[in-house]
């Protein structure tokens, strides 16, 4: 059973129409959620880490939010270069450094 | 800072042939990975290094060894390439945060 889950697994969005990605997880006792981008052919890249329930970040167009069920990624007004896929992972508390993945979803935004 | 590097980039093997995947990070960072990524699946941990001189298997070992060589290097063997093996994979290494910073990938077929 997966860990962590997100939703959709595929999103088409016209440029500048906001929208969110989720990323929830059945885990308990959460270190960290973490998002990652990834483009085509590249390996993933470090977006942002929520530590704890109501904690947010923000990078340009994108914002990230995490309840103590699941993470949003809004992305408001996004770009033709926004698209990629967004990975999300939890890492649980305890002894080892070993982080569960989501399997993405993919965006799309057109110009 | 040149993060992680992986090599080769490319590679293609025929069945029962061997080959190590070579991964180097300049970052200082204790932990280091190994994953593969298959379309569908998501990433998957092959192997996991906490520090040097440690290694530890992750969801999918079968048919892999590593090597941790030094803190910078951690390896990755196919001693008998199958093709269930062709997939991309990704070398990554864990700062303070818990982030983790990947490689460009290795794109391996196995014929």
């Amino acid at each position: 059973e997966d860990q962590v889950t997100q939703s959709p697994e595929a999103l088409r969005l016209q440029e500048g129409e906001s929208s969110s990605l989720n990323c929830s997880y059945t885990v308990s006792g959460l270190r960290g959620l973490f998002w990652y981008r990834q483009d085509p052919g590249k390996g993933p890249e470090f977006l942002f880490t929520l530590y704890s329930a109501g904690e947010e970040k923000e990078k340009e167009r994108l914002k990230a939010t995490l309840t103590k069920k699941e993470s949003f990624l809004h992305i408001t007004a996004p770009k033709p270069e926004d698209s990629a896929t967004y990975l999300c992972a939890v890492q649980l508390s305890g002894g080892s450094y070993i982080p569960t993945f989501g399997r993405g979803t993919s965006l799309i935004v057109h110009p | 800072n040149a993060g992680v590097t992986q090599t080769p980039k490319f590679q293609v093997l025929k069945t029962g042939q061997s080959m190590t995947l070579q991964c180097a990070q300049d970052m200082n960072h204790n932990s280091m990975y190994w994953y593969r990524q298959d379309p569908g699946m998501g990433l998957r941990l092959i192997y996991y290094s906490a520090s040097e001189g440690t290694t530890d298997k992750g969801e999918v070992p079968n048919g892999y060894n590593v090597s941790r060589l030094n803190k910078r290097e951690f390896s990755l063997r196919l001693e008998s390439a199958a093709p269930s093996q062709t997939s991309v994979y990704f070398c990554a290494s864990l700062d303070r945060g818990l982030e983790q910073y990947f490689g460009p990938g290795t794109r391996l077929t196995v014929t």
